[in-house]
């Protein structure tokens, strides 16, 4: 049982580049969120997903594009990268509504150059 | 929407002595609190939650008190250890509302032996 499993761990991208971040979960959770995590920010909201084929807009969506095929992947994709997009990137799965039971994978450090 | 403020933002305590970090919330609709501990290089595990009918819950060394009407809620540590040090976080949700935590910026722990 792997929980929530992201990749890459690091990745460095060029300004306009594009890259999809991995998330799957094997716990068949239905709810799942992107976050970003900023020194002193906490971590924010990007985009989340309440089952295959639904997703919804977080806090902080621009320059970020996801979709949910199937119940265990939620990839995240930066369309055109920029300095801005630089952070620490996390994927969370939940079974259950209202941001509660979240598993965390261990996050993805992105810097854009 | 949700505006979560967190304090301090770092924290300095000798093993043994008890720490408190606290947190206000702006949503008087909000009804869910949870709090997450992050280690070095690793995604927020969550440690305690509570909920808007409970003032107070405890697990063991861990306690959380809420106060709705002044909308704060805080985390307190007994008795700490070094393995306590890490950044803290806490949260806000709607609990009905999609799958939405709003965080605070983080308190960063640190237990001297």
């Amino acid at each position: 049982n792997a929980g929530v499993t992201q990749t890459p761990k690091f990745q460095v991208l060029k300004t306009g580049q594009s890259m999809t971040l991995q998330c799957a979960q094997d716990m068949n959770h239905e709810y799942m969120s992107w976050y970003r995590q900023d020194p002193g920010m906490g971590l924010r909201l990007i985009h989340y997903s309440v089952g295959a084929g639904i997703t919804d807009q977080g806090e902080v969506p621009n320059g970020y594009n996801v979709s949910r095929s199937t119940t265990e992947d939620f990839p995240l994709r930066l369309l055109s990268a920029a300095p801005s997009q630089t952070s620490v990137y996390f994927c969370a799965s939940s079974y259950t509504t209202g941001g509660r039971g979240y598993t965390f994978g261990s996050g993805t450090r992105l810097t854009v150059v | 929407g949700e505006n979560v403020e967190q304090h301090p933002s770092t924290l300095s305590v000798q093993e043994g002595d008890s720490a408190v970090i606290k947190c206000t919330y702006s949503d008087s609709a909000s009804n869910y609190f949870p709090w997450y501990k992050q280690e070095l290089g690793k995604g927020p595990q969550l440690i305690i939650d509570i909920r808007s009918n409970v003032g107070e819950k405890k697990d063991q060394r861990i306690a959380v008190t809420l106060n709705k009407t002044a909308k704060h809620f805080s985390l307190h540590i007994t008795e700490t250890q070094p393995e306590d040090s890490a950044v803290y976080f806490c949260a806000a949700s709607i609990g009905n509302a999609g799958n939405m935590l709003t965080f605070g910026g983080g308190t960063r722990l640190m237990v001297k032996p």
